[in-house]
């Protein structure tokens, strides 16, 4: 059983650009979560999100960030225009029901220059 | 609202013991230990749903006071494998994504 799967591990942007990161839940799991990390701090929630909906994404900036969950294939974290502040670490988890055992994928470290 | 955690940074001698504690303004659903090494994924450790109870993992065990919002992760015996960073996340319900701590580094010294 995969475990949760991120990609781009490593993404480089230049300012202005889209970025798209994408995250393949575990089997089994319709609930996923993504979190931004910068460095030396916490995770910080952005959205929750199950099979096509949107759940919770009183956490993700309201213009440029968008997330999506479709029927079929991966979770997309999408961020357009991006800026030197969108430099991160941002990592998906996913889970069976909410409020079980979350396990994480490695992240994509988005670096914008 | 993030929770608070206590302390920022601990150092340990191998088999020496540490308490980390997770404290919350907000009426707690459930509380979730994690531990991430640097560079890596954050990994879970356990779950603690209001009720007041205690779980353990190997030497590893948590408790969840959830009249006081606060949960603590006691660590017993150290070894250099414990190293990292621990965060605790918090729900307020049973439908609601955890809210993170700012973590607890904690350092493993031989």
């Amino acid at each position: 059983n995969a475990g949760v799967m991120q990609n781009p591990r490593h993404l480089v942007r230049r300012r202005g650009q889209e970025a798209r990161l994408r995250c393949s839940p575990m089997k089994g799991h319709s609930h996923v979560y993504w979190y931004r990390q910068l460095p030396e701090e916490g995770l910080k929630f952005m959205v929750y999100l199950q099979k096509e909906n949107i759940i919770d994404e009183s956490g993700m900036p309201k213009e440029r960030f968008s997330a999506e969950f479709p029927k079929e294939g991966p979770s997309i974290l999408r961020i357009q225009q991006v800026v030197r502040g969108d430099s991160a670490a941002y990592f998906c988890a996913s889970s069976v029901t909410p409020n079980t055992e979350a396990f994480f994928g490695q992240g994509t470290r988005l670096t914008v220059v | 609202q993030q929770p608070v955690q206590s302390p920022q940074a601990v150092i340990l001698r191998e088999g020496e013991d540490a308490v980390i504690n997770c404290s919350s303004s907000k009426a707690l659903y459930s509380v979730h230990w994690y531990r991430q090494k640097h560079g890596e994924a954050p990994v879970f450790l356990m779950i603690l749903l209001k009720g007041g109870e205690q779980k353990g993992h190997e030497k590893i065990s948590a408790s969840f006071n959830e009249k006081k919002q606060q949960s603590s992760l006691y660590l017993t015996a150290s070894q250099l494998s414990y190293s990292g960073t621990y965060f605790c996340g918090t729900a307020t319900s049973g439908n609601t994504p955890l809210v993170f701590g700012k973590g607890t580094r904690l350092s493993v010294i031989a």
